[in-house]
C-alpha cells in the first residue's frame, strides 16, 4: 500500500507561470515532509521540507504547504523556469525500528516547464 | 568526498551470480541508507546504518540481500544468487546525523540481471 501518493505522473506548465505539485499521505504518524528533485542520470537532491507543526515553508521560488487534516501537501514553484524541469518526489519521515529515520517516497511527478 | 559515490555505475550480471554494490558516503556523515528504485517508482527503503551499526533492515526483500558498513564509512550491499526481479536502480544516501532528515543521494548503481 502506498503511504505517500503523487497521483499526477506528469505536469506541463509555461515558463513564468506557477507549478503546483501535489502529494497525499495516509500515515498520520508522519511528522516531517520533504520534496526532492531529480534530474536524469542523477540522484535525487533535497529541495525543501516542512515539519508537521507548520503549515507553510518558503524558500525563494519554492513554497510547500501542508494541510494535516486533509493529509495533503503541495509544492508551489513561482515563477517556473525551464531549469525546473525534473522529476519531483514527495517524501515523508516515518518512525522506524531502532530509532531509524527512514523516508517513504511517492512515485514522483515529472514537471516540464516550456520556454 | 564532495558527494555520495557509488560503484559500479552499471552492473550486468547473469541470474544466480552474486553482486556487491559499493557506497562511499559524504565524509563525516553518520547515517547511511540503501534504497532501491524501480522504473517509474520512488526510492524504496532497504536498510539503514548509524556509524557501523545496522539500525534497520526491515526493507531488505529476503535473506539474499545483506549490507555491511564495517568501519562506519564505506558500505557494501550484497545480493546473492541474483534473480531477474532484482533488476533496479540501487541508491545509497547519507545524512550528517540520525536526526537529520535531509538525505544526500548518490547517482546509483543500475543493476540488470539477465
Amino acid at each position: 500500500d502506498q503511504q505517500v501518493k503523487q497521483n499526477s505522473p506528469s505536469l506541463s506548465v509555461q515558463e513564468g507561470r506557477i507549478s503546483i505539485l501535489n502529494c497525499d499521505y495516509t500515515n498520520s504518524m508522519f511528522d516531517y515532509f520533504l520534496w526532492y528533485k531529480k534530474y536524469p542520470a542523477e540522484g535525487p537532491t533535497f529541495l525543501i521540507s516542512i515539519s508537521s507543526i507548520k503549515d507553510k515553508n518558503e524558500d525563494g521560488r519554492f513554497t510547500v504547504f501542508l494541510n494535516k487534516s486533509a493529509k495533503h501537501l503541495s509544492l508551489h514553484i513561482v515563477p517556473s523556469q525551464p531549469g525546473d524541469s525534473a522529476v519531483y518526489f514527495c517524501a515523508a519521515k516515518a518512525p522506524g525500528s531502532g530509532g531509524s529515520e527512514k523516508l517513504v517516497f511517492g512515485k514522483g511527478t515529472k514537471l516540464t516547464v516550456n520556454p | 568526498g564532495a558527494g555520495v559515490s557509488q560503484s559500479p555505475r552499471y552492473k550486468v550480471t547473469k541470474r544466480g551470480q552474486d553482486v556487491a554494490l559499493r557506497c562511499d558516503p559524504i565524509s563525516g556523515h553518520v547515517s547511511l541508507y540503501w534504497y532501491r528504485q524501480a522504473l517509474g517508482q520512488g526510492p524504496e527503503f532497504l536498510t539503514y546504518f548509524n556509524y557501523e551499526a545496522q539500525q534497520d533492515k526491515s526493507g531488505l526483500p529476503n535473506d539474499r540481500f545483506s549490507a555491511e558498513r564495517p568501519e562506519g564509512s564505506i558500505s557494501t550491499l550484497t545480493i546473492q544468487r541474483t534473480e531477474q526481479r532484482d533488476s533496479a536502480m540501487y541508491r545509497c544516501a547519507s545524512s550528517f546525523s540520525p536526526t537529520n532528515e535531509k538525505l544526500f543521494f548518490g547517482s546509483g548503481t543500475q543493476l540488470s540481471v539477465l
